[in-house]
């Protein structure tokens, strides 16, 4: 099946500093992606997705590109906040049966 | 429009117990996934559940069980409960399951 990797985690930054969360996955065919982010004590929220090649996903000034050549969609900020602090799971959805497949979570905390 | 709502939002069994878990997708939502979260093992599928058919599965013993009624919610259940079940429960509700999903703030299940 289906397979998702990304960095882990925790990851400490300064507030301001780039961002970057690496995630790469297997797919048979090309699977829609999408990065959630999972505050604390909250269920998961739809933070940005892309469903073919090239497209770019954005929202609350993170991006993620789908890279079809290196099946990678990896998250970016520039300039991170106290408040990006959270967990972010990247999540491939098979094409086969539309099931998402999340990645183990990367931590990230921001620091004043 | 209301959210995803799941109940109830903790719960504390003992071992050999049953427990039934319950989530009210959004209105109009057909799909309803369960994902179980635990800091060991990340975000793990559980069942898909469309228009009250369990359309995926994901690798569970036979004690976690599911159900969907006709106006969309979903229960599961989870028999003769151990130790390791101990977990956040997330549901997730998507209009066709094809599409982005929703999370529930899940329901936090501690084995004793």
């Amino acid at each position: 099946g289906d397979s998702v990797t990304q960095m882990e985690g925790p990851v400490t930054l300064s507030e301001e500093a780039c961002l970057t969360i690496n995630c790469t996955y297997t797919a048979t065919g090309y699977p829609s992606l999408f990065w959630y982010v999972q505050y604390p004590g909250e269920g998961l929220q739809l933070l940005l997705k892309a469903t073919k090649a090239d497209d770019k996903g954005s929202n609350k000034g993170f991006e993620a590109t789908y890279r079809k050549e290196t099946t990678s969609f990896h998250l970016e900020k520039g300039s991170v906040q106290v408040s990006d602090s959270a967990v972010y799971f990247c999540a491939p959805q098979e094409v086969r049966d539309d099931k998402i497949i999340f990645g183990k979570g990367t931590r990230l905390h921001i620091l004043p | 429009k209301a959210g995803v709502t799941q109940t109830p939002r903790y719960l504390i069994k003992t071992r050999g117990q049953q427990v039934t878990l319950s989530c009210s997708p959004i209105s109009g939502h057909r799909s309803v996934s369960w994902y179980q979260q635990t800091p060991g093992q990340g975000l793990q599928f559980l069942f898909e559940y469309f228009s009250e058919t369990q359309r995926n599965k994901g690798n569970f013993p036979g004690r976690f069980s599911g159900r969907q009624f006709s106006n969309s919610r979903s229960e599961m259940n989870v028999s003769t409960l151990e130790l390791g079940d101990s977990a956040l429960y997330l549901c997730a509700s998507s209009a066709t399951g094809d599409t982005e999903a929703f999370f529930g703030q899940g329901t936090r299940l501690t084995v004793v």
